[in-house]
């Protein structure tokens, strides 16, 4: 799987966007970018995933670059309960092989603040 | 639809006692995947299940770790001989059978060795 680069840290406040950016410039034409985050010590939750192209769900909106080297989660409107790691992910659709052998990097801290 | 059980949620063993970690998972699910995550770090792929089957188990460690997903009943994460080094998170995560879908996590066992 490819490697990701993400931020360490990101600050956003209450009600704004929170845009988290991704590097995968080593991202291979089989690969989807997922995004999952994890809640202080609770089960990863799945968020969105994609291809090539932009992705809409009712959690966020993924953006993915033409060139597939990076992609941006977009949290619409953030809430301090959006207060997580989130991890950005790049796994191979392996010939129908399901997609739950994840490598997680270490992720951004998002902390949304009042 | 229920999400994936674990159980049990906090399990406490003594060094040298066996610990056995269970996950149910989500309804209509054939793959089920097991992650640790220890104290301060990241989530560690572990293996990798079908019914009756082991894919990949490629994170395991080499002694005293086991898995298991018969035909019927849960999947179990089963931890010989424990030591305090295996105190840790461990999450299982399912996924459908077809291919391009996401891995839902549960909610962990915290296992706490004396």
């Amino acid at each position: 799987d490819a490697k990701t680069t993400q931020p360490p840290s990101m600050d956003c406040a209450e009600g704004r966007a929170a845009n988290l950016p991704c590097n995968h410039s080593t991202i291979s034409g089989n690969e989807y970018v997922y995004w999952y985050r994890q809640i202080h010590s609770q089960g990863p939750q799945y968020i969105i995933h994609g291809l090539k192209n932009n992705e809409t769900n009712e959690m966020a909106s993924l953006i993915i670059t033409e060139d597939r080297k990076s992609s941006t989660l977009i949290l619409p409107h953030a809430t301090l309960r959006d207060t997580a790691v989130y991890y950005c992910i790049v796994t191979a659709n392996a010939g129908g092989t399901s997609y739950g052998k994840l490598t997680f990097g270490q992720g951004t801290i998002l902390t949304v603040h009042p | 639809n229920a999400g994936v059980m674990q159980n049990p949620r906090h399990l406490v063993r003594r060094r040298g006692q066996e610990a056995r970690l269970r996950c149910s998972p989500m309804k209509g699910h054939s793959h089920v995947y097991w992650y640790r995550q220890l104290p301060e770090e990241g989530l560690k792929f572990m293996v990798y299940l079908q019914k009756e089957n082991i894919i990949d188990e490629s994170g395991m460690p080499k002694e005293r770790f086991s898995a298991e997903f018969p035909k019927e009943g849960p999947s179990i994460l089963r931890i010989q001989q424990v030591v305090r080094g295996d105190s840790a998170a461990y999450f299982c995560a399912s996924s459908a059978r077809d291919s391009n879908t996401e891995a839902f996590f549960g909610q962990g066992t915290r296992l706490t060795v004396v």
